[in-house]
């Protein structure tokens, strides 16, 4: 069954960068991602998708500080020139026939 | 733009049921696979049940089977999620959201949400 892990928080300064990470389960490598960003009291905003092989589709008018990129089961999430309002939840999300699944998510903290 | 605007939400007793529903406006309703996502209070995104295209495939989290209903109707725009036998871990903000092309998939829009609170 396919499932999606990602560390609960991460936290970076104002400015910095930071890279969160969306793994997939075992067998499940091949399968492509969906980054999405939910800001406080907020609906959820879609980002990306991101493919095994790194390329990426990006949503509406989001900024190009926020890239993506894959290894094995590994799918990423970096934010450089970290603002205030990048401080959210992250979600990843993938899909099989008819399925769709979320990761925990992680809750990032611009310090 | 793209846009979906969920209503129907509100408070209901253990058993009740409700009704929600989503107008989607801005692009080919028809084409794409749609789907509802809960967030219970403090918790993170459930996806609950999508349908297809034409209404011909439906699925749904373990947790709603034999519960809910989604359905759509492609003239109006419109997506629905019948509630029915509703729980206390029910209690959740529901969004509506445009999935993919064809297999469909990719969530690539989201509605504002409406609020669904089961309590006795």
């Amino acid at each position: 069954q396919i499932a999606l892990t990602q560390s609960p928080s991460a936290s970076a300064s104002l400015g910095a960068s930071v890279k969160l990470t969306c793994t997939l389960s075992s067998g499940h490598s091949s399968f492509a991602i969906v980054w999405h960003q939910q800001q406080p009291q907020r609906g959820p905003r879609y980002l990306m998708q991101l493919n095994s092989d790194g390329t990426q589709k990006m949503g509406d008018g989001i900024p190009d500080r926020f890239s993506g990129s894959s290894s094995g089961a590994e799918r990423y999430l970096t934010i450089s020139g970290l603002q205030s309002e990048d401080e959210a939840d992250y979600y990843c999300q993938t899909w099989t026939t008819g399925i769709r699944v979320f990761g925990g998510g992680t809750k990032l903290t611009v310090l | 733009e793209v846009q979906m605007v969920e209503s129907g939400g509100g408070l209901v007793q253990p058993g009740g049921s409700l009704r929600l529903s989503c107008a989607a406006s801005g692009f080919s309703f028809s084409s794409y696979w749609m789907t509802w996502v809960r967030q219970a209070p403090g918790k993170g995104l459930e996806w609950v049940a999508n349908i297809k295209q034409g209404g011909s495939e439906r699925y749904y989290v373990d947790s709603v089977k034999g519960r809910f209903i989604i359905s759509r109707d492609n003239a109006k725009n419109s997506l629905s999620l019948q509630m029915n036998s509703l729980r206390a871990e029910d209690t959740a903000v529901y969004y509506c959201a445009r999935d993919g092309l064809e297999g469909g998939g990719r969530i690539d829009y989201w509605g504002q949400g409406t609020l669904v609170t089961v309590f006795s």
